[in-house]
């Protein structure tokens, strides 16, 4: 398996706090995503970054934010979490350049807001 | 930005029938169409991907077709098997707007 990491694996918080997920890879990818899962919607880009600093919006990215200081980690994070935000979260990575364009995915963040 | 449809949301074939789902896609610059698999509880695994200069590719079982003139493309699978149940996504471009799943189910 590619080196990707999500931190934490589950997380249980309350409506209105701030929550920070973690995204740390080991294989030098430029490109980063989140994405949210839910039942009968796939997967939705929520944000993406194409190098360090460089981020961009997805589909659903309101009430979320991301950051990417270093080439290894993307943070999501919730500032006000709310119960439409109870979700999985994936990051996924991968290095569109030169032959091998397969995007890697994390294990997956099962984050419930009551 | 890249709209994905993927159609049926649910398939349901006999061992040993094809399978085949469609996508189609919004924006006629993406050029990269990867297929994932996600068993239950795990994460998206790439199975096949095709880029625009190729119409279509095959590995084993499973095969993929591209028309960029209509913007779409499907994923088939052939001689099903029960390990092949899963969810399947489409996706586009390497920004990677996915489509809604389809949950493949191959009855014994």
């Amino acid at each position: 398996d590619a080196g990707i990491t999500q931190s934490p694996r589950h997380k249980v918080t309350e409506t209105g706090t701030p929550v920070t997920l973690r995204c740390h890879q080991t294989e030098n990818h430029r490109y980063m995503y989140w994405y949210r899962q839910d039942p009968g919607h796939g997967l939705r880009l929520i944000h993406y970054s194409y190098g360090v600093k460089d981020t961009d919006k997805g589909e659903v990215s309101d009430g979320y934010s991301v950051s990417r200081s270093k080439t290894e980690d993307f943070l999501l994070t919730l500032e006000s979490a709310t119960s439409s935000q109870t979700s999985v979260y994936f990051c996924a990575i991968s290095e569109p350049t030169g032959g091998n364009t397969e995007a890697f995915f994390g294990q997956g963040t099962r984050l419930t807001v009551v | 930005g890249e709209n994905v449809e993927q159609h049926p949301s649910t398939l349901s074939v006999q061992e040993g029938d094809s399978a085949v789902i469609k996508c189609t896609y919004s924006d006629s610059a993406s050029n990269y169409f990867p297929w994932y698999k996600q068993e239950l509880g795990k994460r998206p695994q790439l199975i096949i991907d095709i880029r625009s200069n190729v119409g279509e590719k095959k590995d084993q079982r499973i095969a993929v077709t591209l028309n960029k003139t209509a913007k779409h493309f499907s994923l088939h699978i052939t001689e099903t098997q029960p390990e092949d149940s899963a969810v399947y996504f489409c996706a586009a471009s390497y920004k990677l707007s996915f489509g809604a799943g389809t949950t493949v189910t191959v009855r014994a």
